[in-house]
């Protein structure tokens, strides 16, 4: 089946450290993309990309880094500059950009929940 | 600053009631929407989606779309405790990448 893959689903990093987050999709989609989600919050966009070897940022990228060297891969590295990296971190592809029809939807991973000690 | 506004709840309804969810968004750019539900622990999955003025059925479900009020709803006819979730907006514009997402409305269906 298609689908997204991230991993580990839970992780726990000592301050100062820096992790990397996993996403791997087989829907062969161009466009993918991190959400962060804290408590009672909406998603706010990190970065994204829409191509190999190109990726944009987004609402909140400082303290984050991603490459994307691969269509079917794209992670994320939480970086020791990200002062409160504690939340849950999800992952998504989309086939390309929004067109009037609504197409490309947008399809989440199951998401890893990472947790600074 | 495109700005989504969702009432956080949560919203309790009883079992078999009409669930209204409501959604305001600032970005007049906006031509596609959607409604994802989120259960607690879990990523977001897709449960409707609307572009133009007018309501859209599927199933128990119903988008309602106003782009001049710059409103969008979503309506759970008969619901179920299995209802229960957060259920998110998300605007996007037309030939974007980009979803911005609303806080979410926590709703509660009471057995």
């Amino acid at each position: 089946d298609g689908g997204i893959t991230q991993s580990p689903k839970y992780l726990f990093r000592k301050e100062g450290q820096n992790v990397t987050l996993s996403c791997e999709q087989n829907l062969n989609h161009d466009a993918m993309y991190w959400y962060r989600q804290d408590p009672g919050q909406g998603l706010r966009l990190i970065y994204y990309s829409q191509i190999v070897n190109d990726f944009q940022k987004g609402d909140i990228a400082e303290g984050y880094s991603v490459s994307r060297e691969k269509k079917e891969s794209f992670p994320l590295t939480v970086t020791s500059a990200q002062k409160n990296p504690t939340a849950f971190y999800l992952c998504a592809s989309t086939s390309g950009a929004g067109g009037r029809s609504g197409a490309n939807v947008l399809t989440f991973g199951a998401g890893s929940r990472l947790t600074v000690l | 600053q495109k700005e989504v506004e969702q009432n956080s709840g949560p919203l309790s309804v009883p079992e078999g009631a009409i669930a209204s969810l409501n959604c305001t968004y600032s970005d007049r750019g906006s031509q596609s929407f959607f409604w994802y539900r989120q259960y607690s622990g879990k990523s977001p999955e897709l449960i409707m989606s609307i572009y133009s003025n007018g309501d859209k059925e599927d199933g128990r479900f119903t988008a309602q779309l106003n782009k001049a009020s710059q409103y969008v709803s979503l309506l759970i006819r008969d619901s179920q405790p299995s209802d229960s979730a957060t259920y998110l907006c998300a605007p996007r514009r037309a030939g974007s990448y980009q979803l911005t997402f609303g806080k979410g409305t926590k709703l509660s269906v009471i057995p």
